[in-house]
């Protein structure tokens, strides 16, 4: 069965510091990844999505970076954290077939910036 | 582009009483769309989705929704509310966004309450 892992669960990182978030898919191959942003009474924002190695489209201009350096692992990335970056992060995956494109989300992370 | 609107941020129903969760969508081709339930502090588990095919669609839980075309309407339902049925749930509906990728539109949640 297909699995997906996202670390860290919390994380609390200070104004200008970098981030970095992992997700990982395991029990699949080629599937479309996704980083979400989730902040209280705004529902999800899709931040990135991508559907290959090295293919990332971004959605929302932002302080944020993502890469794919592998089939199934997805990066989320920061320079220099704003405090705006707090949140809940999700990563999802999907399978890329079109007839079976339910997305499957992590446990999230919670950032806060400080 | 398609879109969706969620009724009603918060909503509380005592346990044993009926469950309706609004959801209401835009879309310039047929939808798919999906509910899904958040758990505090945890990621989204899929409860049903509809795919164009019967328009009474049955999810895990004890939960079901309607589509409605004519009313552009899923709004989710369950009999009788159960205290593990606190959660916030969000209606989403799909849009391709090329490259044999999909993307999903979330509404804005709405938070379940029951109360004992």
């Amino acid at each position: 069965s297909q699995t997906i892992h996202q670390w860290p669960a919390t994380l609390v990182q200070p104004v200008g510091s970098p981030l970095s978030l992992e997700c990982t898919v395991e029990g699949t191959s080629n599937p479309n990844l996704y980083w979400y942003r989730q902040a209280a009474g705004r529902g999800l924002q899709l931040l990135f999505y991508s559907v290959g190695i090295g293919q990332i489209s971004s959605e929302v201009p932002q302080n944020l970076s993502a890469s794919r350096p592998q089939d199934r692992q997805f990066i989320l990335s920061s320079k220099k954290l704003l405090l705006s970056d707090s949140g809940f992060y999700l990563c999802a995956w999907s399978p890329r077939s079109i007839a079976k494109n339910i997305q499957y989300f992590g446990a999230g992370t919670r950032l806060s910036v400080l | 582009a398609q879109s969706v609107t969620q009724l009603g941020s918060h909503v509380s129903v005592s346990e044993g009483a009926l469950v309706l969760l609004r959801c209401n969508y835009s879309s310039s081709v047929p939808p798919y769309l999906f509910w899904y339930v958040q758990y505090p502090n945890q990621g989204l588990q899929l409860l049903l989705k509809y795919t164009s095919a019967a328009t009474l669609v049955k999810g895990i839980n004890g939960f079901e929704a309607e589509f409605k075309k004519s009313e552009t309407s899923f709004h989710l339902t369950k009999p009788s509310a159960h205290m593990s049925d606190a959660a916030e749930y969000f209606c989403a509906v799909r849009s391709y966004s090329g490259a044999g990728s999909y993307q999903l539109t979330f509404g804005k949640g709405t938070k379940l309450s029951v109360i004992p």
